[in-house]
């Protein structure tokens, strides 16, 4: 199974700074359809996950534009900048590239 | 408007079964692949499995295929999970999701315990 390591564990934030999350991948995410199916959610507390960002880069409906996901292969990012309030919670990337589909653990946005 | 609800969940003994259901609308049910998603108490996201819009293909990740079925009814525009020989590790919200889990529903938790 694909192996999904996110970093760091948790990312203390001050609302309007910048934060970044690693999601590093045991192998290629690139598909034999030349797509890259590795996407982002975040979980707010209480709440279901919801979808950010789909295929490395693109913005789900309604997503704001400080929500930017990056990345080839194996490394990708996402960057929030200027975070705000309603940002706070856990964030996960996930594969949809190899069967079985996998989650990387996790990254808890909290306040400094 | 997209709208998941899952139903079925509680409290369950060990080795029971349990079958879950997600009513969906606001979309062409049977044109999209439905999935299924769990979360223990605390913990991460762990994918259950998919199936695709007429039923032809059903895919699961490999240490719930032998304990999981999934289906769906299209006239009735609803997803189900069956679940058998249930163990305390199972205990988790159950979610549903469409697509490659594009949106989800609320989530229903199931317990398993005697």
């Amino acid at each position: 199974d694909v192996v999904l390591t996110q970093t760091p564990v948790a990312q203390p934030v001050t609302l309007g700074d910048q934060a970044s999350i690693s999601c590093r991948s045991s192998q290629s995410l690139v598909h034999s359809n030349g797509n890259t199916y590795l996407e982002w959610y975040l979980q707010k507390p209480g709440q279901s996950p919801q979808l950010l960002i789909y295929k490395v880069s693109n913005r789900f409906s309604g997503v704001p534009d400080r929500f930017i996901g990056s990345g080839s292969g194996s490394d990708f990012t996402l960057k929030i900048s200027r975070v705000e309030p309603e940002d706070l919670g856990v964030y996960y990337c996930f594969q949809a590239t190899h069967d079985p589909y996998t989650f990387g653990a996790g990254t808890k946005l909290e306040l400094k | 408007e997209v709208k998941l609800v899952e139903s079925g969940g509680g409290l369950v003994q060990p080795g029971r079964s349990l079958k879950l259901s997600c009513a969906a609308s606001g979309f062409s049910f049977n044109d999209y692949w439905m999935g299924w998603v769990r979360q223990a108490p605390g913990k991460g996201l762990e994918w259950i499995g998919e199936i695709n819009q007429d039923s032809s293909t059903i895919n699961y990740t490999p240490s719930l295929k032998d304990k999981f079925t999934i289906s769906r009814d299209n006239a009735q525009n609803t997803l189900y999970l069956q679940m058998s020989k249930l163990g305390s590790e199972d205990t988790a919200i159950y979610y549903c999701a469409r697509g490659i889990l594009w949106d989800w529903g609320q989530g229903v938790m199931v317990t398993v315990s005697s």
